[in-house]
């Protein structure tokens, strides 16, 4: 157990649903990050929040959007996704703000298994 | 541009076996690098991380990685793999932007 954790573990939408994913961590970190990983592909940075604000995005597309009300939660909304998008999403977080964690240990969820149908 | 090549997609050792796997990353700069470890429906997992310093690092899990710069490469070792280690292995590289930047990953299965 990391202290991230993340709901649902799988996800199964049509493209033209909306649906969230959601990440907690309980560990007092004030960075929280996306990531996707799709089949034999590298793991993609998608967005970073520091402090709850927003610091980057990795030219993601739009139908993905991200939301942290508070530094222990981060939420993806979903919403008009294509199949392409069918992928492995993970939350990290880490204790130092960073642009992406270059040299910050992080600490990672389980994932939501995403299916676009 | 920062980049992390795993060449072996697939490995495959009996348990007890040694093991190594590769890592090549390009990068004008001293890098921060990183190896982690994904088990099956489950996150990822830090092993261990080289900053500075001395070049052979100890991880966790009985894990060890070599930095070796004339050769760009951080190979992570194990010199007996127990049939729980089979999972995916991710080598990484934090960049001048930021980013941490992954390899492809690869897959170990371990053979009784």
């Amino acid at each position: 157990e990391t202290g991230v954790t993340q709901t649902p573990r799988h996800l199964v939408m049509g493209m033209t649903n909306k649906k969230s994913l959601k990440c907690e961590q309980h560990l007092g970190h004030n960075a929280m990050y996306w990531y996707k990983q799709s089949a034999k592909k590298p793991l993609e940075l998608m967005f970073v929040y520091n402090f709850k604000e927003q610091t980057e995005n990795n030219s993601v597309p739009s139908r993905f959007s991200p939301e942290c009300p508070n530094s222990s939660h981060l939420f993806l909304h979903l919403h008009t996704l294509q199949p392409e998008d069918s992928a492995l999403y993970l939350c990290a977080s880490s204790q130092e703000p960073g642009t992406g964690a270059s040299n910050e240990k992080l600490f990672f969820g389980s994932g939501t298994q995403l299916s676009v149908l | 541009a920062q980049s992390v090549t795993q060449p072996d997609i697939h490995i495959t050792v009996s348990e007890g076996a040694s093991l190594e796997l590769r890592c090549n990353y390009s990068y004008g700069a001293t890098p921060y690098l990183f190896w982690y470890v994904q088990s099956p429906g489950q996150g990822l997992q830090l092993l261990l991380k080289y900053f500075s310093g001395d070049t052979l690092v100890q991880g966790i899990k009985g894990f060890e990685a070599e930095f070796k710069r004339s050769q760009s490469s951080f190979n992570l070792r194990k010199p007996s793999v127990h049939w729980s280690d089979a999972a995916e292995y991710f080598c990484a590289v934090g960049s001048n932007t930021g980013k941490l930047i992954f390899g492809q990953g690869t897959t170990l299965q371990v053979k009784p």
